[in-house]
């Protein structure tokens, strides 16, 4: 069965300091991975997604992402944190059989203190 | 600006009474879902449709009934048969085009429903 797994539910950085988000997924087919970030009751908005043209995927904001197929990870990074990174942070996989369903990691809740 | 608009932001159900939570996008995309999101557990999904008159059930649809009467709108109701309603409620859409397996899902603000 197909999973997500996000190591962390809470990272805490300095501003200005790396940004590393784990993000580990189970997948029977060559997988379509993406990252979300949530703000306090808002929606969800994508950073970026992977669909096998690259293994680095740049995304907005300043973040990035590397699928290494090896280790089935999908880790998220912004070199310089800034305050207004502080959010909630999905990673999610494309799930197999057809239609464009999503399976959802449980989140990791990014801090950035000054 | 295209995007999902939800309504309403909170919402609060009384005991053996049916809500409905209306989601609508102008995005011009077929295919639409509801998720529940409850803290520490993600988004799990509840419903979703790839067609007008056509919908599926999702992993926790015990509870809920959805209609897809038109492109545009997907509304949720939440029945008197689901026991523990509280939660963040989020509708999204996404093209089914000609790659519909790398297209992004696009989401609203969300509903958060509230037991009195």
């Amino acid at each position: 069965a197909q999973s997500v797994t996000q190591l962390g539910s809470h990272v805490s950085v300095s501003e200005g300091a790396l940004v590393l988000l784990r993000c580990n997924y189970s997948s029977s087919v060559p997988p379509y991975l993406f990252w979300y970030v949530q703000y306090p009751n808002q929606g969800l908005q994508l950073l970026l997604k992977y669909t096998s043209a690259a293994t680095l995927v740049k995304g907005i904001n300043g973040f990035e992402a590397e699928f290494k197929k090896s280790e089935t990870s999908f880790h998220l990074t912004k070199p310089s944190a800034h305050m207004s990174d502080a959010a909630e942070y999905f990673c999610a996989v494309r799930r197999s059989g057809g239609y464009n369903k999503l399976i959802f990691g449980a989140g990791t809740r990014l801090a950035v203190h000054p | 600006d295209g995007g999902i608009t939800q309504s309403p932001k909170y919402l609060f159900r009384k005991e053996g009474q049916n809500v409905t939570l209306s989601c609508e996008q102008n995005l011009n995309h077929d295919a639409m879902y509801w998720y529940r999101q409850d803290p520490g557990q993600g988004l799990r999904l509840i419903y979703y449709s790839q067609i007008v008159n056509d919908f599926q059930k999702g992993d926790i649809a015990e509870g809920y009934s959805v209609s897809r009467e038109k492109k545009e709108s997907f509304p949720l109701t939440v029945t008197s048969a689901q026991k523990n309603p509280t939660a963040f409620y989020l509708c999204a859409s996404s093209s089914t085009g000609l790659t519909p397996s790398n297209q992004p899902q696009h989401f609203g603000d969300g509903t958060r429903l509230s037991i009195l």
